[in-house]
């Protein structure tokens, strides 16, 4: 079946680290990839995504590239902030539906 | 443009009894759908809807259901409540309800069972 698998975590950075985190998937067809974050006490938020395979997704300094070969969407940013500090879920969708399956989540603390 | 909004915030209901979830979705999305999130099995599908209609279903039990109305605001029941359905529950809505559409979440309903 369609599932997602992410890196475990809790993941600690110092502010301006670099940051990656892992996702692979596996699903029929063509699926569509996402990044989610949640901050404390709140739902969640699209973060980035791409819809086929090479695309890229960018947003706030995050990036994130879908790579079919591999079956991975890896989160990346150059340089973490006090305020990156979230669970971040990556999730697919599957072609002509579009409920998302989501990965365990990661926590990232980044200390000052 | 107003988000994704969920009534009520908090809800404690005691073994046996039954609950309803409100989710009021952006202003011209058409496709609500609604997830489970716990410590235990993360977030799982419950349920989409799209035009009144329910077009897909996640693997839960019949005590859980829901239904969409035709300003696209959807409720979600769940009847004789069990201790494991403490959760949050989030409901999403999009536009078309395509698969590479955004969904945008709404804050959620946390629900304590008792």
């Amino acid at each position: 079946g369609d599932s997602v698998t992410q890196m475990e975590g809790p993941v600690t950075l110092s502010e301006e680290a670099f940051l990656t985190i892992n996702c692979t998937y596996t699903a029929t067809g063509y699926p569509s990839l996402f990044w989610y974050v949640q901050y404390p006490g709140e739902g969640l938020q699209l973060l980035l995504k791409a819809t086929k395979a090479d695309d890229k997704g960018s947003n706030k300094g995050f990036e994130a590239t879908y790579r079919k070969e591999t079956t991975s969407f890896h989160l990346e940013k150059g340089s973490v902030q006090v305020s990156d500090s979230a669970v971040y879920f990556c999730a697919l969708t599957t072609t002509g539906a579009n409920n998302l399956f989501f990965g365990t989540g990661t926590r990232l603390t980044v200390i000052p | 443009k107003a988000g994704v909004t969920q009534t009520p915030r908090y809800l404690i209901k005691t073994r046996g009894q039954q609950v309803t979830l409100s989710c009021s979705p952006i202003s011209g999305h058409r496709s609500v759908s609604w997830y489970q999130q716990t410590p235990g099995q993360g977030l799982q599908f419950l349920f989409e809807y799209f035009s009144e209609t329910q077009r897909n279903k996640g693997n839960f039990p019949g005590r859980f259901s829901g239904r969409q109305f035709s300003n696209s605001r959807s409720e979600m029941n769940v009847s004789t409540l069990e201790l494991g359905d403490s959760a949050l529950y989030l409901c999403a809505s999009s536009f078309t309800g395509f698969s590479e559409d955004t969904q945008y979440f709404g804050p959620g309903t946390r629900l304590t069972v008792l």
